[in-house]
């Protein structure tokens, strides 16, 4: 089982709609959550952390679940622009520190 | 403010010829620093890191080999270019404390002919 694993997708969604996307965690040791936004060919930058009480940041609401290990993002009314690769990332601290990145979830929004 | 500054952004090598990409991290002090590759089209996979000046950690067997020669500069490097080393290389260095994000360098994009 992979640790960090998420839905490839593709997401294809019209302008406006709203999309979320679950990522799940196989390691209950892991400290600390993100999410990060890829372009194509592009390198990924951080989009949000995300927090036990669940945060906020726009259009973008990221929350996590430690019980069941999931994190999940959720776009509201999609632009054209939010159109990438969404990458969930995981933080372990397991006698040593160590950053797990999902492989990604592709979103197209369109017109 | 941290920068991470990585180089070239694209390089087009024969197969046996040698390579070095070289990164380097302004505005902080004794970062993780990464190396990782991503084939077209898949996630990011992980082939070294290093938590200090020649302190270099391996995470999957391959033609390449990385050094940290100073404290905020890593180093990837093969002696001879294989076709299957094409593909999109990126340096990151991870923030020290709780939450430990990690940011990117532009990514130099190898093709290897």
């Amino acid at each position: 089982r992979k640790e960090v694993e998420q839905d490839p997708g593709p997401f294809n969604v019209p302008e406006g709609a709203t999309v979320a996307f679950n990522c799940t965690y196989s390691n209950s040791a892991s400290q600390s959550f993100f999410w990060y936004r890829q372009d194509c060919r592009k390198e990924p930058k951080l989009l949000m952390s995300v927090y036990s009480s669940g945060n906020e940041d726009g259009r973008f609401t990221a929350q996590l679940n430690r019980a069941s290990q999931y994190i999940s993002l959720l776009i509201r009314d999609s632009k054209l622009s939010d159109s990438a690769t969404y990458l969930c990332v995981v933080n372990l601290n397991t006698g040593g520190f160590k950053t797990i990145f999902g492989a990604g979830t592709r979103l197209f929004v369109k017109a | 403010s941290q920068t991470i500054h990585q180089w070239p952004a694209t390089l087009v090598q024969p197969v046996g010829s040698p390579l070095s990409l070289e990164c380097t991290v302004e505005g902080t002090s004794n970062p993780n620093l990464y190396w990782y590759r991503q084939a077209a089209g898949r996630g990011l996979q992980l082939l070294f890191y290093s938590v200090g000046i020649g302190q270099i950690s391996s995470e999957v067997p391959q033609n390449l080999s990385a050094s940290r020669p100073q404290d905020r500069q890593f180093i990837l490097s093969s002696k001879k270019l294989l076709l299957s080393d094409s593909g999109f290389y990126l340096c990151a260095w991870t923030a020290l404390g709780v939450r430990g994000e990690t940011f990117f360098g532009q990514g130099t994009r190898l093709t290897v002919v």
